[in-house]
């Protein structure tokens, strides 16, 4: 079963340090999301991308993250100063395989990358 | 502003014994109710989706109810590896790339 994956598992960096989370989304998916979950809270939307730009942003994703698809298979998501409250867990999300046999609508989550900022 | 409410926050069931978690929402223009389950330090696992009211899913000993302002997740004759915490979220505009907006959960913890 296809799945989505994410690299590294867990990332610790200092503060002030750029970061690049790495996501494999499944293939033949067109949209694909970035959230994130500090310890303990709830799962909060930062970026949504379709057709190689950003389709929708929340307040969090402000001018110190970015995202990219490099090629056709990765997407990433960059911190370029990290603070100490950006530590949590980043999930990579994708949805709608026009391809069939998956729900247009669903968004699939990948494992997550644990962010530890000192 | 788009609101996800769940409760309660966590819920202790013994085996076998049914019960249901609530989602309440408040999201201008839904366009998909979604169920996750989400176990300790992993991703958000999809389990459903809801788009009208009066809509029902099921899954194993999962059932999935939408009404105008609130889902319902049910859980009948639970097991130990029913476990987790269940995540209910909202989509509020039409097209695909839109984030969902999530609650805090339900923490289910099932005993043997």
């Amino acid at each position: 079963e296809p799945e989505v994956t994410q690299t590294p598992s867990h990332q610790v960096t200092q503060m002030g340090q750029e970061v690049i989370l790495r996501c494999v989304p499944i293939s033949n998916h067109l949209y694909f999301y970035w959230y994130r979950q500090i310890l303990g809270q709830k799962v909060e939307f930062l970026v949504s991308f379709y057709n190689n730009e950003i389709s929708e942003k929340s307040e969090i994703f402000d001018d110190q993250f970015s995202v990219e698809r490099p090629d056709g298979s990765n997407f990433t998501l960059k911190i370029r100063s990290t603070k100490l409250e950006d530590s949590a867990m980043y999930f990579c999300a994708s949805s709608a395989n026009l391809a069939g046999g998956i729900s247009y609508n669903e968004q699939f989550f990948g494992p997550g990358t644990r962010l530890t900022v000192l | 502003e788009d609101q996800v409410t769940q409760s309660p926050e966590a819920l202790r069931l013994q085996e076998g014994e049914s019960s249901s978690l609530n989602c309440s929402y408040t999201v201008s223009g839904l366009r998909g109710l979604f169920w996750y389950r989400q176990d300790p330090g992993k991703g958000p696992e999809f389990l459903f989706t809801l788009y009208s009211a009066g809509e029902e899913k099921e899954k194993e000993r999962l059932k999935a109810t939408l009404t105008k302002k609130e889902s319902f997740l049910h859980i009948t004759a639970p097991k130990p590896e029913d476990s987790a915490t269940y995540l209910c979220a909202a989509r509020h505009k039409g097209g695909g790339a839109d984030g969902l907006t999530f609650g805090k959960g339900t923490h289910l913890i099932i005993q043997p």
